[in-house]
């Protein structure tokens, strides 16, 4: 079985653009999380979906969102990027709560 | 609110030789417990977790954990450590919903 698949694995973007990170959940999961991991520091819980709405966010901007479709992937959009925004964008994928399965992230440059 | 902190930032242990995460939790209730490991630029691997009954729980590559409520701990523990087992090791507790608390992590070194 695929695991949690992102894309893409690496981008580079400029200060005050908008960048979008797509995730593939695993086969069978209705649940999607996003966690931010700034160099050096654990992972930031950013969002959770399940059925495609949202169940909780972290404290984080209004200029992050994110929204799941139909088929329970995962786009997560922020906005007016930072310098600061710079970070490994983990998606996790859940079939029960809290067991959350991780991709391999996507890392985001802010120049 | 749930918190989680690993008090050792980084950690250097000789191959073979055995090996101990620290890592204390912050929540009211019982929690769910997870050890999971990061290797340079990749994503988490989850090595094993504690949700309840036994509090010795055993997880992949040889790693295990312990569960004592009385310290509000979840040490993780290997007997002997291979050269494959330098990562970053994360500790992070849930609630029960949708949302896990890590810890700031800890840096494994592994000599020769």
């Amino acid at each position: 079985d695929a695991g949690v698949t992102q894309s893409p694995t690496h981008l580079i973007k400029t200060r005050g653009q908008q960048v979008t990170l797509r995730c593939s959940p695993i086969s069978g999961h209705k649940s999607v999380s996003w966690y931010q991991q700034v160099l050096g520091q654990g992972p930031q819980f950013i969002f959770q979906y399940y059925e495609k709405e949202e169940r909780g966010r972290g404290n984080f901007p209004d200029r992050f969102s994110a929204r799941q479709f139909p088929n329970y992937s995962s786009e997560l959009n922020v906005n007016a990027l930072l310098l600061g925004d710079s970070a490994l964008y983990l998606c996790a994928s859940s079939f029960l709560d809290n067991e959350a399965f991780f991709g391999q992230g996507t890392r985001l440059t802010v120049v | 609110a749930q918190s989680v902190t690993q008090p050792d930032i980084h950690i250097t242990v000789s191959e073979g030789a055995s090996l101990e995460l620290r890592c204390n939790y912050s929540y009211g209730a019982t929690p769910y417990l997870f050890w999971y490991v990061q290797s340079p630029g990749q994503g988490l691997q989850l090595l094993l977790k504690y949700f309840s009954g036994d509090t010795l729980v055993q997880g992949i590559k040889g790693f295990e954990a312990e569960f004592k409520r009385s310290q509000s701990s979840f040490n993780l523990r290997k007997p002997s450590v291979h050269w494959s087992d330098a990562a970053e090791y994360f500790c992070a507790v849930g609630a029960g919903d949708y949302k896990l608390s890590f810890g700031a992590g800890t840096t494994v070194t592994v000599r020769a």
